[in-house]
């Protein structure tokens, strides 16, 4: 069965970068039928997709979080890796990975709770 | 983008009634709407893809409908294990978007 394992810090200072990767199990990354995503839940708020990435690197990204983005994959080590860059107390929330099947979530980690303060 | 506007926002009920959510959309997605469980400090699971296509493992009692603009989810019979928040998410075209959820209360 599937298993997705985020892991990163868990406190960031604002205007550093957030440094997440999610290591994927049971199951090969470079599967063609799925993209790869990150989507993350402030606390006591709803879901914000960030972005998604296939296999082969070719990545979509939420044009509202684009410019501080980047999601990279190491097929070699089946994980993918999320990098958000300067961020603010506002990127404070549970950051989920998950596998996309055309587009929608199919499967989600347990997500990584990440504060950013000083 | 397209928005997703749930509703209600929360639902109280007691257990065995039978609930409904539903979720409209800023533009035409087709069928491309799924509806995601979120129970307290979990992660979401998917429940219903595509509109009205139950994913593998999920109860029966939970069903969906619509196309277009216009989507509910169903919940019959509800259960107490059912108290959680309800989201409904557009794959039809980037940015992926998700509603702003339905929490609903089991009496």
């Amino acid at each position: 069965q599937l298993q997705l394992q985020g892991s990163g810090p868990g406190l960031v200072k604002p205007s550093e970068t957030l440094s997440l990767t999610c290591t994927v199990s049971g199951g090969s990354i470079s599967n063609v039928d799925y993209y790869w995503g990150w989507i993350r839940q402030p606390p006591g708020k709803g879901l914000e997709w960030i972005g998604s990435i296939y296999h082969t690197g070719n990545t979509h990204y939420n044009p509202s979080l684009e410019s501080r983005v980047t999601i990279s994959v190491d097929t070699s080590r089946n994980h993918f890796s999320l990098k958000l860059y300067s961020v603010t107390a506002a990127d404070t929330a549970v950051y989920y990975c998950a596998r996309l099947f055309e587009a929608y979530p199919l499967d989600w980690g347990r997500g990584t709770l990440v504060s950013v303060s000083s | 983008e397209v928005v997703l506007t749930q509703s209600p926002d929360f639902q109280s009920v007691t257990p065995k009634e039978k609930v409904t959510i539903t979720c409209r959309a800023s533009q035409n997605i087709g069928s491309r709407l799924h509806w995601y469980q979120q129970k307290a400090d979990h992660s979401p699971k998917l429940l219903i893809k595509y509109a009205s296509q139950s994913f593998s493992g999920v109860p029966s009692r939970f069903s969906g409908s619509g196309s277009g603009t216009d989507f509910t989810l169903t919940i019959n019979s509800l259960e107490a294990e059912d108290a959680a928040m309800y989201y409904c998410h557009q794959s039809s075209s980037l940015p992926i978007t998700f509603g702003q959820g339905t929490r609903l209360e089991i009496k």
